[in-house]
């Protein structure tokens, strides 16, 4: 059973580009979150997505953040117009939908995204 | 969420037990603690949660004191390998939208394996 897949692993854009990174979560798996860590700091939530619904994304910055988990095909987190300042790892997690599962959450490699 | 207290570093000797203690005094009767950890440019992992018994698993034993105001997780033989930072988070185990919530990460313990 493949684990959470996140891709790319890496990802450079300049200023102003937009980043898109990808999130696979792991078979069964119907929750997907996101989660961002700026250098040197703890690891903060972002969102909270089931198919098609955004559940919490009371972590997401007001502005050029957005996400999606489709009906189809991976979860999208969406940077638009970056800045150096988005500059952090994201990792994307997942869970089942049972309560047997107890908030467990399985979490990808991550992304690194780098802003020139 | 219920707030928890980590020291932020500890060092055991690698083959020796390393117990790692969590105080989350506010925990309420819902409540599940849970540990993960962080290896350095790795994503989080998941290692072990608790109610109110002690559990044990093939990473780790949970051991939650009565009145579950503190815990200890206890890596029983520490390896280099277990070199990372370890986090303690306290909260329900589902969110009104039938899923888990996200989770509040605070500083956690980094754990520092010595050879």
């Amino acid at each position: 059973n493949a684990g959470v897949m996140q891709n790319p692993r890496h990802l450079v854009r300049r200023r102003g580009q937009e980043a898109r990174l990808r999130c696979s979560p792991m078979k069964g798996h119907s929750h997907v979150y996101w989660y961002r860590q700026l250098p040197e700091e703890g690891l903060k939530f972002m969102v909270y997505l089931q198919k098609e619904n955004i559940i919490d994304e009371s972590g997401m910055p007001k502005e050029r953040f957005s996400a999606e988990f489709p009906k189809e095909g991976p979860s999208i987190l969406r940077i638009q117009q970056v800045v150096r300042g988005d500059s952090a790892a994201y990792f994307c997690a997942s869970s089942p939908r049972t309560f047997l599962a107890k908030n467990i959450q399985y979490f990808g490699a991550g992304t690194r995204l780098s802003v020139l | 969420d219920a707030k928890t207290t980590q020291p932020p570093s500890m060092d055991c000797a690698e083959g020796r037990a390393a117990n790692l203690p969590c105080n989350h005094s506010t925990i309420s009767g819902n409540e599940y603690v849970y540990w993960y950890r962080q290896i350095h440019s790795q994503g989080p992992q998941y290692i072990i949660h608790g109610l109110k018994n002690n559990e044990t698993n093939e990473m780790a034993s949970l051991i939650i004191t009565e009145d579950r105001k503190s815990s200890t997780l206890i890596l029983p033989h520490a390896t280099l390998r277990d070199t990372a930072v370890y986090y303690c988070i306290v909260r329900s185990p589902m969110s009104s939208g039938g899923g888990a919530d996200g989770l509040t990460f605070g500083k956690g313990t980094h754990l520092i394996i010595q050879p």
